[in-house]
């Protein structure tokens, strides 16, 4: 069965610090990987995902993602964080191949960003 | 950016009451899903829907749920006698395809209360 784990519910950063977001994922086949947001009041938006190809992902808003097969990690960082960051952020994993794509959500994480 | 709209933002029932909530899917999208999230808690799959008729569901959705799609442009969720525990933000969300990869478009959701 597959997982995601995001460790730490709360991170909080200071504006133009680095941002980094973990997931760890368990999956038995070669998963898709996604990260989505969701700002208050709004629904969840896709971030970025990995669909086997680049290991390396960009996403919206400066933010990246790394597939690392070894470390079944593909966690979320940006370089500097701004203000408009603070959001909820959910990483989540799909069966490659599944027959309907659902999603398996971690449980999110709080990025609060200090003035 | 097309948008998946969800009514009511706000639901509070008694419990053993049946609610019904709404959801309007992107027009031209034909694979339809219910996500929930218990406060604290991951953002858990309910139901996906294809072809008027229930595609895959989790354990979460038993007897007391049913989807359905009354006519081209809503997709509801019902559930038959609310229990405490259904207290939850339920998530509407569609894509065009079945592809694993594409992404899921949300909505806002509905925070649904029992008392």
């Amino acid at each position: 069965a597959q997982s995601v784990t995001q460790l730490g519910s709360h991170v909080s950063v200071s504006e133009g610090a680095l941002v980094l977001l973990r997931c760890n994922y368990s999956s038995s086949v070669p998963p898709y990987l996604f990260w989505y947001v969701q700002y208050p009041n709004q629904g969840l938006q896709l971030l970025l995902k990995y669909t086997s190809a680049a290991t390396l992902v960009k996403g919206i808003n400066g933010f990246e993602a790394e597939f690392k097969k070894s470390e079944t990690s593909f966690h979320l960082t940006k370089p500097s964080a701004h203000m408009s960051d603070a959001a909820e952020y959910f990483c989540a994993v799909s069966d490659y191949g599944g027959s309907q794509g659902n999603l398996i959500f971690g449980k999110g994480t709080k990025l609060s960003v200090k003035p | 950016e097309p948008e998946v709209t969800q009514t009511p933002s706000h639901q509070v029932t008694q419990m053993g009451q049946e609610v019904i909530l709404r959801c309007v899917p992107i027009s031209n999208h034909l694979y339809f899903y219910w996500y929930r999230q218990i406060l604290g808690q991951k953002v858990e799959f309910l139901v996906s829907f294809y072809n008027n008729e229930i595609s895959e569901k989790s354990e979460i959705f038993d007897d007391q749920f049913s989807v359905e799609r009354p006519d081209g442009s809503n997709f509801t969720l019902k559930i038959r006698s609310t229990k405490l525990e259904d207290s939850a933000m339920y998530f509407c969300a569609s894509r065009e395809t079945a592809t694993t990869n594409e992404k899921l478009f949300f909505g806002s959701g509905t925070q649904l209360s029992v008392l």
